[in-house]
Protein backbone atom coordinates (compact mmCIF):
# COMPACT_ATOMS: atom_id res chain seq x y z
CA UNK A 1 0.00 0.00 0.00
CA UNK A 2 1.14 3.73 -0.39
CA UNK A 3 1.52 6.00 2.03
CA UNK A 4 3.65 7.93 4.01
CA UNK A 5 5.51 6.40 7.87
CA UNK A 6 6.88 7.93 10.20
CA UNK A 7 8.69 6.58 12.61
CA UNK A 8 8.78 6.34 15.40
CA UNK A 9 5.63 6.95 16.90
CA UNK A 10 6.95 7.97 20.21
CA UNK A 11 10.66 9.54 20.88
CA UNK A 12 12.12 10.49 23.77
CA UNK A 13 14.97 13.02 24.45
CA UNK A 14 17.23 13.70 26.88
CA UNK A 15 18.57 17.80 27.01
CA UNK A 16 21.32 18.99 24.90
CA UNK A 17 20.89 15.70 22.69
CA UNK A 18 19.85 15.54 19.11
CA UNK A 19 17.56 13.34 17.63
CA UNK A 20 16.53 12.38 14.49
CA UNK A 21 12.81 11.69 12.78
CA UNK A 22 12.27 9.33 9.65
CA UNK A 23 9.82 10.10 7.38
CA UNK A 24 9.40 7.79 4.82
CA UNK A 25 7.20 7.89 1.39
CA UNK A 26 6.50 5.26 -1.69
CA UNK A 27 3.61 7.91 -3.46
CA UNK A 28 6.73 9.10 -6.02
CA UNK A 29 6.18 12.26 -4.72
CA UNK A 30 8.43 15.38 -5.41
CA UNK A 31 7.52 18.08 -2.54
CA UNK A 32 7.91 16.91 1.41
CA UNK A 33 7.32 19.00 4.12
CA UNK A 34 7.92 18.55 8.03
CA UNK A 35 5.24 20.73 10.62
CA UNK A 36 5.27 21.30 14.17
CA UNK A 37 1.73 21.07 15.96
CA UNK A 38 1.32 22.36 19.41
CA UNK A 39 -1.75 21.84 21.46
CA UNK A 40 -4.16 24.56 20.95
CA UNK A 41 -2.18 25.51 17.69
CA UNK A 42 -2.15 25.07 14.26
CA UNK A 43 0.79 23.42 12.22
CA UNK A 44 3.78 25.35 11.62
CA UNK A 45 5.95 24.70 8.58
CA UNK A 46 10.07 23.70 9.80
CA UNK A 47 10.99 22.60 6.81
CA UNK A 48 10.03 21.62 2.80
CA UNK A 49 11.39 20.35 0.01
CA UNK A 50 10.47 20.32 -3.61
CA UNK A 51 12.89 18.44 -5.44
CA UNK A 52 16.02 16.12 -4.45
CA UNK A 53 19.01 17.62 -2.81
CA UNK A 54 17.05 20.80 -2.65
CA UNK A 55 15.28 21.84 0.43
CA UNK A 56 14.32 25.19 2.27
CA UNK A 57 13.12 26.62 5.82
CA UNK A 58 9.84 27.21 6.74
CA UNK A 59 8.36 29.38 9.36
CA UNK A 60 10.52 27.87 12.60
CA UNK A 61 13.53 26.41 11.02
CA UNK A 62 15.89 27.32 13.70
CA UNK A 63 17.07 24.72 15.85
CA UNK A 64 16.33 21.81 13.30
CA UNK A 65 17.69 20.27 10.25
CA UNK A 66 17.22 18.21 7.80
CA UNK A 67 18.00 16.31 4.41
CA UNK A 68 17.21 14.99 0.67
CA UNK A 69 19.24 12.66 -0.74
CA UNK A 70 16.49 10.60 -1.74
CA UNK A 71 12.89 11.27 -3.11
CA UNK A 72 11.29 8.99 -0.89
CA UNK A 73 13.21 10.31 2.83
CA UNK A 74 13.14 13.42 4.55
CA UNK A 75 14.74 13.15 7.60
CA UNK A 76 14.36 16.05 10.58
CA UNK A 77 16.87 16.34 13.06
CA UNK A 78 16.15 18.50 16.19
CA UNK A 79 19.38 19.39 17.56
CA UNK A 80 19.87 20.66 21.14
CA UNK A 81 19.58 24.38 19.94
CA UNK A 82 15.53 24.08 19.48
CA UNK A 83 14.62 25.37 23.38
CA UNK A 84 11.33 23.90 23.28
CA UNK A 85 11.14 20.77 21.32
CA UNK A 86 8.53 18.80 22.59
CA UNK A 87 5.69 18.58 20.15
CA UNK A 88 3.95 16.67 17.67
CA UNK A 89 5.81 16.10 14.26
CA UNK A 90 3.94 15.63 11.32
CA UNK A 91 5.80 14.69 8.22
CA UNK A 92 3.95 15.00 4.93
CA UNK A 93 4.30 14.86 1.00
CA UNK A 94 2.29 16.48 -2.29
CA UNK A 95 1.79 15.77 -5.93
CA UNK A 96 3.62 17.87 -8.67
CA UNK A 97 2.58 21.23 -8.77
CA UNK A 98 0.61 22.41 -11.56
CA UNK A 99 -1.92 19.02 -11.24
CA UNK A 100 -6.09 19.25 -10.92
CA UNK A 101 -5.78 18.61 -7.46
CA UNK A 102 -2.80 19.15 -4.82
CA UNK A 103 -3.02 16.80 -2.38
CA UNK A 104 -1.24 16.34 0.70
CA UNK A 105 -0.97 13.35 2.36
CA UNK A 106 -0.10 13.43 5.78
CA UNK A 107 1.90 10.77 7.73
CA UNK A 108 0.60 9.74 11.04
CA UNK A 109 3.11 11.91 13.38
CA UNK A 110 5.75 11.06 16.09
CA UNK A 111 5.40 12.72 19.03
CA UNK A 112 8.52 14.29 20.72
CA UNK A 113 9.34 14.47 24.44
CA UNK A 114 12.19 16.01 25.78
CA UNK A 115 12.82 14.47 29.92
CA UNK B 1 -11.40 4.55 6.94
CA UNK B 2 -11.22 7.93 6.62
CA UNK B 3 -12.53 9.98 9.49
CA UNK B 4 -12.09 13.47 8.04
CA UNK B 5 -13.76 13.15 4.62
CA UNK B 6 -13.98 16.13 2.08
CA UNK B 7 -16.24 14.57 -0.79
CA UNK B 8 -16.00 17.40 -2.78
CA UNK B 9 -12.87 17.47 -4.97
CA UNK B 10 -13.29 20.95 -6.25
CA UNK B 11 -15.44 24.23 -6.10
CA UNK B 12 -16.07 26.98 -8.83
CA UNK B 13 -17.38 30.34 -7.25
CA UNK B 14 -17.88 33.35 -8.45
CA UNK B 15 -16.20 36.21 -7.15
CA UNK B 16 -18.18 38.38 -4.81
CA UNK B 17 -20.43 35.26 -4.19
CA UNK B 18 -20.11 33.12 -1.14
CA UNK B 19 -17.97 29.88 -0.93
CA UNK B 20 -18.74 27.03 1.12
CA UNK B 21 -16.72 23.98 1.89
CA UNK B 22 -17.76 21.15 3.51
CA UNK B 23 -16.49 18.63 5.33
CA UNK B 24 -17.38 15.56 7.14
CA UNK B 25 -16.39 13.57 10.05
CA UNK B 26 -16.81 9.79 11.85
CA UNK B 27 -15.43 10.39 15.31
CA UNK B 28 -17.62 12.05 18.07
CA UNK B 29 -14.51 12.73 20.20
CA UNK B 30 -12.49 14.71 18.24
CA UNK B 31 -11.94 18.05 19.90
CA UNK B 32 -11.31 20.72 17.91
CA UNK B 33 -11.07 21.16 14.17
CA UNK B 34 -9.53 23.36 11.68
CA UNK B 35 -9.78 24.97 8.18
CA UNK B 36 -5.87 25.55 6.05
CA UNK B 37 -5.44 26.97 2.97
CA UNK B 38 -2.86 25.63 0.56
CA UNK B 39 -1.52 27.01 -2.63
CA UNK B 40 0.82 24.75 -5.00
CA UNK B 41 4.41 24.53 -4.24
CA UNK B 42 3.31 25.93 -0.48
CA UNK B 43 2.70 24.25 2.75
CA UNK B 44 -0.77 24.63 4.24
CA UNK B 45 -1.38 28.04 5.86
CA UNK B 46 -3.60 28.10 9.34
CA UNK B 47 -7.14 29.76 8.61
CA UNK B 48 -9.80 29.42 11.39
CA UNK B 49 -10.58 26.35 14.08
CA UNK B 50 -13.61 25.88 16.04
CA UNK B 51 -13.73 24.30 19.36
CA UNK B 52 -16.18 21.05 19.74
CA UNK B 53 -18.11 23.47 21.85
CA UNK B 54 -18.88 25.82 19.77
CA UNK B 55 -20.97 26.11 16.91
CA UNK B 56 -19.97 29.19 14.87
CA UNK B 57 -16.54 30.78 14.64
CA UNK B 58 -15.89 33.94 13.03
CA UNK B 59 -12.86 35.92 11.57
CA UNK B 60 -13.39 38.65 9.28
CA UNK B 61 -14.43 37.08 5.89
CA UNK B 62 -14.19 33.46 6.98
CA UNK B 63 -16.53 31.71 9.62
CA UNK B 64 -16.81 27.80 10.58
CA UNK B 65 -20.22 26.25 11.46
CA UNK B 66 -19.82 22.96 13.47
CA UNK B 67 -22.85 21.07 13.34
CA UNK B 68 -22.23 18.33 16.38
CA UNK B 69 -25.53 16.07 15.98
CA UNK B 70 -24.44 15.87 12.27
CA UNK B 71 -20.62 15.83 12.21
CA UNK B 72 -20.78 18.01 9.62
CA UNK B 73 -18.55 21.25 9.78
CA UNK B 74 -18.40 23.83 6.44
CA UNK B 75 -15.88 26.86 5.99
CA UNK B 76 -17.66 29.87 4.63
CA UNK B 77 -15.85 32.45 2.53
CA UNK B 78 -17.90 36.19 1.66
CA UNK B 79 -17.43 38.18 -0.48
CA UNK B 80 -14.85 35.63 -2.05
CA UNK B 81 -11.99 37.20 -4.03
CA UNK B 82 -9.36 35.83 -6.48
CA UNK B 83 -6.87 35.25 -3.78
CA UNK B 84 -8.50 32.89 -2.59
CA UNK B 85 -8.89 30.08 -5.26
CA UNK B 86 -6.51 27.23 -3.12
CA UNK B 87 -6.70 23.94 -1.78
CA UNK B 88 -8.75 23.82 1.68
CA UNK B 89 -8.13 21.19 4.11
CA UNK B 90 -10.23 20.48 6.59
CA UNK B 91 -8.32 18.68 9.84
CA UNK B 92 -9.61 17.20 13.19
CA UNK B 93 -7.67 17.21 16.41
CA UNK B 94 -8.02 14.42 18.80
CA UNK B 95 -7.86 14.63 22.94
CA UNK B 96 -4.03 13.72 22.38
CA UNK B 97 -3.63 16.19 20.15
CA UNK B 98 -3.35 14.38 16.69
CA UNK B 99 -4.54 15.67 13.66
CA UNK B 100 -6.31 13.95 10.63
CA UNK B 101 -7.03 15.76 7.69
CA UNK B 102 -9.26 15.18 4.45
CA UNK B 103 -8.17 14.96 0.89
CA UNK B 104 -8.66 18.79 0.55
CA UNK B 105 -11.35 20.56 -1.70
CA UNK B 106 -9.96 22.72 -4.20
CA UNK B 107 -11.88 25.96 -4.88
CA UNK B 108 -11.44 28.26 -8.05
CA UNK B 109 -12.76 31.65 -7.96
CA UNK B 110 -13.80 32.87 -11.27
CA UNK B 111 -13.24 36.56 -12.66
Amino acid sequence: DGGITQSPKYLFRKEGQNVTLSCEQNLNHDAMYWYRQDPGQGLRLIYYSQIVNDFQKGDIAEGYSVSREKKESFPLTVTSAQKNPTAFYLCASSTPTGGLQETQYFGPGTRLLVL
Amino acid sequence: DQQVKQNSPSLSVQEGRISILNCDYTNSMFDYFLWYKKYPAEGPTFLISISSIKDKNEDGRFTVFLNKSAKHLSLHIVPSQPGDSAVYFCAAVTRDDKIIFGKGTRLHILP
